[in-house]
C-alpha cells in the first residue's frame, strides 16, 4: 500500500471556524492532490501540487487554500468553514504528472461543518 | 473539458451473476488515460486498472475484465461470477496527458451483491 496518511480522519467543526487537513506521504512522489467526494459527484479536484511551494487550483477551489512546504506534506485549509464544505476529503499522490502513472489515495477525512 | 458519465447509479445482483458497469467519457485529447477505482464500504479508494488511449486491447484479471471501445468512447467493466465482497462503489475516471494528472471522475456506480 502507498504510504499516505491523512489526519484527522474525522472532524466536526462549527461554521466560520478555520480547519486544516493534513496529508503526509512517505513515497517521495512529486505530485499531491486534494479531492472532495460528494454523493452523485464522484470525486472533484480542489487543489494540487507539483512540487514544494508549487500549487494550482482545481475544479472546486473556492473557499480552500493549500500549502506545501515539504515534499511529504500537503495541507488543505478551509479559512472559514461553511456547511457546503461538509464532505469526505481525499488526498492522492502520483509519481508523474500525467495519467501514465496511477494516483494512490489516502483513506479520507470525513469533515462535518455544523 | 473532460467528462465521465456512469449512468448506472445503483445495481443489485445476486451472487454468481455477471454484471457490467458502464462508463462513457468525453475528451478532446488524443492521448488520455482511463481508470477504474473501487471504494468498498470501508471507504478507501482502491486502484483497479489504468488503460491508455492507444491500447484498445481488452484486459482480463481473474473475474474482472475491461472493454475499451474508442469508437463509442466507452470503458466498461465486467465482473464475472460476482461475490458479496464485490459490493462497493466503483468509479471510472479519465486523465489527459498533461502535467498534474488531474483525474475527472464519474459519479460512481454502487454495486450490491446479495447472497
Amino acid at each position: 500500500d502507498a504510504g499516505i496518511t491523512q489526519s484527522p480522519r474525522h472532524k466536526v467543526t462549527e461554521t466560520g471556524t478555520p480547519v486544516t487537513l493534513r496529508c503526509h506521504q512517505t513515497e517521495n512522489h512529486r505530485y499531491m492532490y486534494w479531492y472532495r467526494q460528494d454523493p452523485g459527484h464522484g470525486l472533484r479536484l480542489i487543489h494540487y501540487s507539483y512540487g514544494v511551494k508549487d500549487t494550482d487550483k482545481g475544479e472546486v477551489s473556492d473557499g480552500y487554500s493549500v500549502s506545501r512546504s515539504k515534499t511529504e506534506d500537503f495541507l488543505l485549509t478551509l479559512e472559514s468553514a461553511t456547511s457546503s464544505q461538509t464532505s469526505v476529503y481525499f488526498c492522492a499522490i502520483s509519481e508523474a504528472g500525467t495519467g501514465r502513472t496511477e494516483a494512490f489515495f489516502g483513506q479520507g477525512t470525513r469533515l462535518t461543518v455544523v | 473539458a473532460q467528462k465521465v458519465t456512469q449512468a448506472q447509479t445503483e445495481i443489485s445482483v445476486v451472487e454468481k451473476e455477471d454484471v457490467t458497469l458502464d462508463c462513457v467519457y468525453e475528451t478532446r485529447d488524443t492521448t488520455y488515460y482511463l481508470f477504474w477505482y473501487k471504494q468498498p464500504p470501508s471507504g478507501e479508494l482502491v486502484f483497479l486498472i489504468r488503460r491508455n488511449s492507444f491500447d484498445e486491447q481488452n484486459e482480463i484479471s481473474g473475474r474482472y475484465s475491461w472493454n475499451f471501445q474508442k469508437s463509442t468512447s466507452s470503458f466498461n467493466f465486467t465482473i464475472t461470477a460476482s461475490q458479496v465482497v464485490d459490493s462497493a462503489v466503483y468509479f471510472c475516471a479519465l486523465s489527459g496527458d498533461n502535467a498534474g494528472n488531474m483525474l475527472t471522475f464519474g459519479g460512481g456506480t454502487r454495486l450490491m451483491v446479495k447472497p
